[in-house]
C-alpha cells in the first residue's frame, strides 16, 4: 500500500530537549515536505527537498533542521525545542514538484507538544 | 509574498449545496488545488485545476477559477454528513518548490 509513514504520532516533550520526527515513503517520490499546521494559520511549509542531498527552507524554517540522505526518509530535527514549536506536523511526498501538478501524499500526522 | 484565504467556518444542511470560497494573490499561480482533512488525519487531495481553465467539474465536486478576480471556489452538491471536514486551497506556481495553502474551511453538515 502507497503512504507516508510519521513517527511518532504522539510526543510530549520538555523545552531544550533534541527531537526527531521521523518520515518515510515507499513510493520513490523525489519531493518531499514538512508542515506545521496551527489553528487559523493553515498548513504552512516549514523545509522541503527536491530529491537526496537537495534541501531548502520553506516559509517558517526557524528551529527546525532537516536531512535527506536516502530517497524514502526525511526526518525533521528540533535541535532545542521550545514552546512556540507545539503544533501538529505533516510530511508529504510527491513524485515531483507542486508545480508539476502532481498529487502530495500526506502522513497521518504527529502532534508535538513542547512543556 | 503569496497569500491564500480562506474563511474559517461554513454549516449547511445535508441535503443542500455547499460552496467554499479561497482567494490568492499569486499572479503566477499554476495548478490550485483542494484538500480534505477528515478528522484526525491527513490531507487527502480532492481535485485541482489548471490556471489557464476556469472550470472543472468532478461528480458532485465544481471547481469554478476566476482568475482576473484571483478568487477559487469549491462547490459540493448534494452535501452528505460524511462531507464535514476541514478543506484547505492551495496554490502552487513555477517559481519554487512551495505549495502555499489556505486557513483551511471547516465544513459542517447538519442532519
Amino acid at each position: 500500500e502507497a503512504q507516508v509513514t510519521q513517527n511518532p504520532r504522539y510526543l510530549i516533550t520538555v523545552t531544550g530537549k533534541k527531537l526527531t520526527v521521523t518520515c518515510s515513503q515507499n513510493m520513490n517520490h523525489e519531493y518531499m515536505s514538512w508542515y506545521r499546521q496551527d489553528p487559523g494559520l493553515g498548513l504552512r511549509q516549514i523545509y522541503y527537498s527536491m530529491n537526496v542531498e537537495v534541501t531548502d527552507k520553506g516559509d517558517v524554517p526557524e528551529g527546525y533542521k532537516v536531512s535527506r540522505k536516502e530517497k524514502r526518509n526525511f526526518p525533521l530535527i528540533l535541535e532545542s525545542p521550545s514552546p512556540n514549536q507545539t503544533s501538529l506536523y505533516f510530511c508529504a511526498s510527491s513524485l515531483g514538484g507542486p508545480w508539476l501538478n502532481t498529487e502530495a501524499f500526506f502522513g497521518q500526522g504527529t502532534r508535538l507538544t513542547v512543556v | 509574498g503569496e497569500d491564500v484565504e480562506q474563511s474559517l467556518f461554513l454549516s449547511v444542511r445535508e441535503g443542500d449545496s455547499s460552496v467554499i470560497n479561497c482567494t490568492y494573490t499569486d499572479s503566477s499561480s499554476t495548478y490550485l488545488y483542494w484538500y480534505k482533512q477528515e478528522p484526525g488525519a491527513g490531507l487527502q487531495l480532492l481535485t485541482y485545476i489548471f490556471s489557464n481553465m476556469d472550470m472543472k467539474q468532478d461528480q458532485r465536486l465544481t471547481v469554478l477559477l476566476n482568475k482576473k478576480d484571483k478568487h477559487l471556489s469549491l462547490r459540493i452538491a448534494d452535501t452528505q454528513t460524511g462531507d464535514s471536514a476541514i478543506y484547505f486551497c492551495a496554490e502552487s506556481n513555477n517559481q519554487g518548490g512551495k505549495l502555499i495553502f489556505g486557513q483551511g474551511t471547516e465544513l459542517s453538515v447538519k442532519p
